[in-house]
């Protein structure tokens, strides 16, 4: 099975909320993750990565913490927007030698104007 | 080119014909992935390819399967004797490196009747 999941298959918020997307590991050899953003129709979309000599990293209105303790990630969307409504994917490289980007199985973020 | 390109964007095939699926990663990217993804679906990792390296298979579904690439250039996917269960978007990514951001083409919709 899958070693990178996520808590939530769906989500909605209320634009201008926040959101907050999680995503759960198995491999604690990982040392590589990814978040990308997939709108109907196209391919994936890098948004941010992280590495897991980090707990935390910013980008343009999105945020990525690492927490290996409990093998957890999440992407936090500030002020979210209506283009911001997507499948959300996590991704992990476990490292050592494996060249496998592993998906889970994504969650589906809706904004409600 | 700017991006991953894949040709054809839309394929419909007969069940038991054979497939190629073309991919052009980003000019000087070393490594690049095939994934497969069902709809609704999250990614399903097929094969990677790095630089001369011998590429890892260990994603290919069934011996119907098989991937090329010479060198950093294009790379095929053949799909040998298609079934109905090989409908889905078929997805090539490249990176610099393994363990850097991997960028997606659009994908390739095959459906096969």
């Amino acid at each position: 099975g899958e070693s990178v999941g996520l808590h939530l298959p769906t989500l909605s918020v209320q634009e201008g909320d926040n959101s907050i997307i999680n995503c759960a590991y198995s491999n604690s050899a990982s040392d590589y993750f990814i978040w990308y953003k997939q709108e109907s129709g196209k391919g994936p979309q890098f948004i941010i990565d992280i590495r897991s000599n980090m707990d935390k990293r910013q980008g343009q209105r999105v945020t990525v913490l690492l927490n290996k303790t409990v093998k957890h990630l999440s992407l936090q969307i500030a002020a979210t927007q209506p283009g911001d409504s997507a499948v959300y994917f996590c991704a992990e490289n476990r490292g050592a030698g494996s060249y496998q980007l592993t998906f889970g199985k994504g969650t589906k973020l809706s904004v409600i104007p | 080119g700017a991006g991953v390109s894949q040709s054809p964007s839309n394929k419909v095939t007969e069940k038991g014909k054979d497939v190629e699926l073309r991919c052009d990663p980003i000019s000087g990217h070393t490594a690049l992935y095939w994934y497969r993804q069902r709809l609704g679906q999250g990614l399903e990792f097929l094969i990677y390819f790095q630089g001369n390296s011998a590429p890892d298979k260990s994603g290919l579904p069934s011996d119907r399967f098989s991937a090329e690439r010479t060198g950093e250039s294009v790379s095929t996917l053949t799909i040998q004797r298609t079934q109905q269960e090989d409908s889905a978007v078929y997805l090539c990514a490249s990176s610099v490196d393994r363990g850097a951001e991997a960028f997606f083409g659009q994908g390739t919709r095959l459906t096969v009747v």
